[in-house]
């Protein structure tokens, strides 16, 4: 079955600073989206990014589909940034199936 | 819109019973999956609804296990007997049309004694 990766799989920061989190995925993929968990465990949907760039504040991604990968930006770090990030890619011709990569463990130090 | 709702939103229980977990999806979604989050296996995908109907249920871990969508505002997912290894926090996720935005419940954290 189709492989999810994310790196690194654990990130600590200090606060202001930016970071760049992977995902690789090993077959095509109808889109592919980007989740927050905070640290009292809420998912929350950040982009949905099947191709290109998307900016939300101080968060943008970047998908490209060709070569397989997307990018998270996170620029100026804040400790609410804290948590872990999920990548999760919609398998192509799958009825709507979605695959969850392990997620990156970020932690924000003030 | 009040987004997915799931209930109990804390379930403690004793080995051996019927644990019930509810979710209403967001209206007008038409796909719901569900989910089990552990620290040992992260989030794993149980079984998903498309128009109510179970496309993929691969991810129940067993025959304990089971899952029911009656309608389009509402799914259960069942396990009996419950064992102290089934708990875990279940999240219940909805989508609408194929490449949509996934929305996450708050979870039912699950406590088998």
């Amino acid at each position: 079955g189709i492989q999810v990766e994310q790196s690194p799989p654990d990130l600590i920061l200090q606060e202001g600073a930016n970071s760049t989190l992977r995902c690789n995925f090993s077959d095509s993929v109808n889109n592919l989206q980007w989740f927050h968990q905070n640290p009292w465990g809420q998912l929350i949907n950040l982009f949905y990014i099947p191709s290109g760039t998307k900016q939300n504040g101080r968060l943008s991604a970047t998908t490209v589909a060709t070569e397989r990968y997307s990018l998270l930006y996170i620029s100026s770090s804040q400790t609410t940034d804290s948590g872990v990030y999920f990548c999760a890619v919609e398998l192509r011709n799958r009825d709507d199936k979605i695959i969850f990569g392990k997620g990156t463990r970020l932690h924000i130090l003030p | 819109d009040a987004g997915v709702i799931q209930s109990p939103r804390h379930e403690v229980t004793e080995m051996g019973q019927e644990v019930t977990l509810r979710c209403k999806p967001i209206s007008g979604h038409n796909s719901l999956f569900w989910y089990r989050q552990t620290m040992m296996r992260g989030l794993e995908l149980l079984i998903y609804f498309n128009n109510n109907v179970p496309i993929d249920d691969s991810g129940m871990p067993e025959d304990r296990f089971s899952a029911k969508m009656p309608n389009a505002s509402f799914s259960t997912l069942k396990i009996q007997p419950s064992e102290p290894r089934d708990s875990a926090v279940y999240f219940c996720a909805s989508k609408g049309l194929a490449g949509a935005r996934q929305f996450f419940g708050p979870g039912t954290r699950l406590t088998v004694l």
